[in-house]
């Protein structure tokens, strides 16, 4: 079936240091969305990107889209123990899947 | 702000029970689904619905099966539990392509 392969499954890094995970489908996507999940939580939306090569930010957060629409990824510049939690990515259109998640823990 | 509400935080049943988990939506949305979590596999799509009285199977559908009767309402039943479908179940309704999930529901098939 359609996936997206989501990398790496788990992040730890030391506070301030950056962080990324990576989502790569075998298929053109028509848009993805990136969704949080802090530990004991439910995902929540993040944002969602739909055009070609498209990069948008929130404060620290940087997130980007492949210029084939085949693969994103979300960036986080001088991690914060608030960033702590499970990044997921989420193709939409016709089936929904969701990538296996980035699983980011923090050392104070 | 948009609410979902999933009727139970955790639930422990025994092997062979139905269960019933409940999910209502308080924003008129048509789309709901529900998924499955566990490590390492992330979120799995069991069954979703456009529409009141309609549904679909998602990847995971063995098992399980569904229910809406009213638009706020979509319920996901396991007509006979085992240990295998131990698991943490979230709800999510959809407005415009935001998925809006409930706080899940953990349940645990003894």
């Amino acid at each position: 079936g359609q996936q997206v392969m989501q990398i790496p499954q788990y992040q730890h890094v030391q506070e301030g240091e950056d962080f990324t995970t990576y989502c790569n489908s075998s298929t053109t996507l028509s848009n993805i969305q990136w969704y949080k999940q802090r530990p004991g939580g439910h995902p929540v939306f993040l944002i969602q990107l739909v055009k070609s090569g498209e990069v948008k930010k929130q404060k620290r957060l940087t997130f980007q889209f492949g210029e084939a629409k085949k693969n994103s990824s979300l960036h986080i510049t001088a991690t914060q123990t608030t960033d702590v939690g499970t990044y997921f990515c989420l193709k939409g259109a016709q089936k929904l899947v969701f990538g296996q998640g980035t699983r980011l823990t923090i050392n104070p | 702000d948009v609410k979902v509400t999933q009727s139970s935080r955790y639930l422990v049943k025994r092997t062979g029970e139905k269960v019933f988990l409940e999910c209502v939506q308080d924003m008129d949305h048509e789309n709901m689904f529900w998924y499955r979590q566990d490590p390492g596999l992330g979120l799995r799509l069991i069954y979703f619905s456009y529409d009141v009285k309609m549904k679909e199977k998602g990847d995971i559908p063995e098992g399980y099966s569904v229910s809406r009767e009213k638009k706020e309402r979509f319920s996901l039943i396991l007509e006979s539990a085992s240990t295998n479908q131990t698991s943490m179940y979230l709800c999510a309704s959809t407005g415009g392509d935001i998925q809006y999930f409930g706080a899940g529901t953990r349940l645990s098939v003894l």
